[in-house]
């Protein structure tokens, strides 16, 4: 059973076409949920941890929010530098669970 | 600081051998965390420590792999033997506090098990 899962799987955006990413999870006993961000090649990059239902946290055009289901990543604006693959992660008790990712390609 | 530190970046290996990958997390950092990532399984915690202790190793997939942490500043991740399955990257990480887990990752070392 998948305790994260991110949606879409890619996604391609024009430079200014604003968009969400999603990340559900199922875990019961969330201590928080984290996004990153990982280029080719190299190792992720923390961007944000979440708490609570209702908490949001922002980051140049990055916004992320979260609820009891689930946390959306907003890109504002994006440009080809926010070009990457953002993970999702969320820390249950004392377990960690990655979902598989969302690849984002701007466009210019 | 120069951030997590690993090595080596790329380890290309015969199955059956014996393979040691190293981490030098952050100073001050008291948790330590292995990673593996491939394209079909995604990113995965096989192992973390906190203060040198193993917490956590439900992760490491069979008894070949083996970690340990003989000091705060050096963590080794061993498979023993190797197999062509094994082949992925593996990340350390290192974070300060368990809880909010703004984790900094290392480069990465891309293992290849021939």
């Amino acid at each position: 059973e998948d305790q994260v899962t991110q949606s879409p799987e890619a996604l391609r955006l024009q430079e200014g076409e604003s968009s969400s990413l999603n990340c559900s999870y199922t875990v019961s006993g969330l201590r928080g949920l984290f996004w990153y961000r990982q280029d080719p090649g190299k190792g992720p990059e923390f961007l944000f941890t979440l708490y609570s239902a209702g908490e949001e946290k922002e980051k140049e055009r990055l916004k992320a929010t979260l609820t009891k289901k689930e946390s959306f990543l907003h890109i504002t604006a994006p440009k080809p530098e926010d070009s990457a693959t953002y993970l999702c992660a969320v820390h249950d008790f004392n377990k960690f669970y990655f979902g598989s990712g969302t690849k984002l390609n701007v466009k210019p | 600081d120069a951030g997590v530190i690993q090595s080596p970046r790329h380890e290309v290996t015969e199955m059956g051998q014996e393979v040691t990958l190293r981490c030098k997390p952050i100073s001050g950092h008291d948790y330590l965390f292995w990673y593996r990532q491939t394209m079909m399984r995604g990113l995965e915690l096989l192992i973390y420590f906190n203060n040198n202790v193993p917490i956590d190793d439900s992760g490491m997939p069979e008894d070949r792999f083996s970690a340990k942490m003989p000091n705060a500043s050096f963590s080794t991740l061993k498979i023993q033997p190797s197999e062509p399955r094994d082949s992925a990257v593996y990340f350390c990480a290192s974070s300060s506090t368990l809880s909010s887990t703004e984790a900094f990752f290392g480069q990465g070392t891309r293992l290849t098990v021939v």
